[in-house]
């Protein structure tokens, strides 16, 4: 079975820049989960879909993210514009069958 | 307060140790997962029990709903056991809360 698949791994740009991340959970994986991790603490959630509808973006910061999955598959997360304290990693996790999850590799995103 | 800590933050040991990584949570949980993560960023689960133990090749995961508290250990260390283990609650039905992490380093 093919995991998470993320890209780019890594990414530098500078801020007030544009950046846009990609994720491809694993098939037939219905949530999709967004989330933030900064050096040295664990992983925070963005945004969870459910298919193509979004079920938590509580904690996603609106003003200059934004996040889609159309046709409940792949999804996106972009910034625009991006700030220095949006340098972290981002990880797309997907599951079928909660309370399990699956990982992505992660795109390391450095902001300068 | 977190409701989500793990203790130690850092861990330093020489190949061999025997490793325990604590994990205590204040909610209501239907899971719990021990996450590693390497340099890379890249994360992958190691357990997801919600009672009792579970052992896979060195590594055994605890858990006690009762006292909210999960341990993970690792019998005789090596350096690739090298990375940050993450302790992950299940609330409801999907969502997860995450701790800080704990970072291991094994010398050989």
């Amino acid at each position: 079975e093919a995991g998470v698949a993320q890209s780019p791994r890594y990414k530098i740009i500078e801020k007030r820049q544009s950046v846009a991340f990609w994720c491809n959970p694993i098939s037939g994986h219905a949530t999709l989960y967004w989330y933030q991790q900064i050096l040295g603490q664990g992983p925070k959630l963005l945004i969870q879909f459910q298919n193509n509808g979004v079920v938590d973006d509580s904690q996603l910061p609106k003003d200059r993210f934004s996040a889609e999955r159309l046709k409940g598959v792949d999804s996106t997360l972009k910034i625009q514009p991006a700030k220095l304290e949006d340098s972290a990693v981002y990880l797309c996790a997907s599951t079928k069958q909660p309370p399990e999850a699956f990982f992505g590799q992660g795109t390391r995103l450095t902001v300068v | 307060k977190n409701e989500v800590e793990q203790s130690p933050q850092n861990l330093t040991a020489q190949e061999g140790e025997f490793i325990t990584i604590n994990c205590s949570y204040s909610v209501g949980i239907s899971a719990l997962h021990w996450l590693q993560q390497h340099p890379g960023g890249g994360i992958v689960s190691l357990f997801m029990l919600s009672s009792g133990k579970k052992k896979h090749g060195r590594l055994i995961a605890t858990i006690n709903i009762q006292e909210k508290h999960s341990s993970l250990h690792i019998t005789a260390s090596h350096p690739r056991d090298s990375a940050v283990y993450i302790c992950a609650v299940v609330q409801g039905a999907q969502k997860l809360v995450f701790g800080q992490g704990t970072r291991l380093t094994i010398n050989p």
